[in-house]
């Protein structure tokens, strides 16, 4: 277990909707990051977040937004929803910008 | 040319062997490298974490950073049927406002057949 928690772990919704994703890092970890790993794809970094603000972006589309709280947890939403969507969802925290550990992610699943 | 280059497998090999995992990357702004075992469908788990050139051992997991050539490795000794998974190398740098971010290569799926 690496002590970062995801929910929901299963998600099935319908184009066009809107979603979201929680995360809660690691006790004492202030950066969060979101990756999407699609079918057969590598884990592309979506955004990072530390302590609340956020940090840097990658390959994050406009209808995707993500905040953290300041009890630290983090939601990721997507709205507009399109099958090409339909991905895994993975959160990460690490301490110190250094080695980050993972979720066990999200399955998200666009109809 | 990616940032970081991972031969995508997949690598077969039988119980015992010794498995040779390889990354090569470009960016010489890379500081700290790390392994990473995923399981179908499962979050990505941290086997080694190095920061310096040279060798760092746990267990039967051996991981090797050459900065001079940009290689890294991982080396898993009496590899074990559970041992099958694909395996991520990653590397991070800094990214600007104190940002460190994590670049993954694609991954190896590795089988271990008992």
């Amino acid at each position: 277990d690496s002590g970062v928690t995801q929910t929901p772990k299963h998600l099935i919704t319908a184009t066009g909707q809107r979603v979201t994703l929680r995360c809660s890092p690691r006790s004492g970890d202030l950066s969060v990051y979101w990756y999407q790993q699609s079918l057969d794809q590598g884990l592309q970094f979506l955004i990072h977040y530390y302590n609340g603000e956020e940090r840097a972006k990658g390959n994050i589309l406009e209808r995707f937004s993500a905040q953290q709280f300041p009890d630290l947890h983090s939601e990721l939403n997507l709205s507009s929803l399109e099958l090409g969507d339909s991905a895994l969802y993975f959160c990460a925290s690490s301490e110190e910008n250094t080695e980050a550990f993972f979720g066990q992610g999200t399955r998200l699943t666009v109809v | 040319q990616k940032e970081v280059e991972q031969d995508p497998g997949p690598l077969s090999v039988p119980e015992g062997a010794i498995v040779s995992l390889n990354c090569t990357y470009s960016n010489s702004a890379f500081q700290y490298f790390m392994w990473y075992r995923q399981y179908s469908r499962k979050g990505p788990e941290l086997l080694m974490y190095t920061y310096s050139s040279g060798n760092k051992e746990d267990g039967r997991f051996t991981a090797q950073v050459d900065k001079s050539s940009k290689y890294i490795s991982l080396f898993i000794r009496d590899s074990q049927p559970s041992d099958s998974a694909t395996y991520l190398c990653a590397m991070s740098s800094l990214w600007g406002a104190g940002s460190y971010q994590l670049t993954f290569g694609k991954g190896t799926k590795l089988s271990v057949i008992p």
